[in-house]
């Protein structure tokens, strides 16, 4: 079955030492996202990439970075984890990134921070 | 700007009863909605969506929803409730132009079906 991986689905880490989460998709999708949620609040959108072009979100952290280096993975660095980066982290993809697609999301990976 | 607004943190169910779990929109233009469901440390998952067409639409594991534009709202439903069903339910809305596919949710429902 098409589907969106997200490993490790749990990352353990300490504060201040980089991690990086990685997201993979069979979906051949155009586009993926990296969302933040935290406690049962509603999945905040950090970034995206349509193909190789990264969109930042104006209120995302220099703290976190991306990269894309094919269709099928994209990965999320943390370069400096703080307490307050203890969150899942969503992996979406979709078609084509118009208003209308549907996006699919991974498992998640839950990051803490020790 | 657009937003959503899901006015139950709670709803309580006795199994087998109807659910409704409410959302409210608000956008400039014609609304996209989407309705995600997400079980304990697990991802989304998609139910059902609007775009255009018919006000009721028909998603996954038998739920529905009905757009109903003068009241701007569009509530997910199930005719009979299942233990399963319990879960977290998120409302979204795409905008209707420029911004691409940006989503943005609701605050969420937890959803507790009771035997």
């Amino acid at each position: 079955d098409a589907m969106v991986i997200q490993n490790p689905r749990y990352q353990v880490t300490q504060f201040g030492k980089p991690v990086t989460l990685s997201c993979s998709q069979t979906l051949n999708h155009n586009v993926m996202y990296w969302y933040q949620q935290k406690s049962s609040q509603a999945p905040k959108l950090l970034f995206h990439y349509y193909d190789k072009d990264f969109n930042n979100e104006a209120d995302t952290p220099d703290n976190f970075q991306s990269r894309r280096p094919n269709t099928s993975f994209c990965f999320l660095d943390i370069r400096s984890p703080g307490l307050g980066d203890a969150a899942m982290y969503l992996c979406a993809t979709s078609r084509e990134g118009q208003n209308t697609d549907t996006q699919y999301f991974g498992p998640g990976t839950r990051l803490t921070v020790l | 700007a657009q937003s959503v607004a899901q006015p139950e943190d709670q709803v309580n169910v006795a199994e087998g009863n109807p659910l409704t779990v409410k959302c409210t929109y608000s956008v400039s233009g014609n609304p996209y909605l989407f309705w995600y469901v997400q079980y304990p440390n697990r991802g989304l998952q998609f139910l059902l969506k609007y775009i255009t067409g018919d006000n009721l639409v028909k998603g996954s594991y038998g739920f529905e929803a009905e757009f109903n534009k003068s009241q701007t709202s569009f509530h997910l439903k199930k005719p009979s409730a299942l233990v399963s069903d319990s879960a977290l339910y998120f409302c979204a809305v795409s905008p209707f132009t420029g911004g691409g596919n940006k989503l943005t949710f609701g605050t969420g429902t937890q959803l507790k079906v009771e035997l």
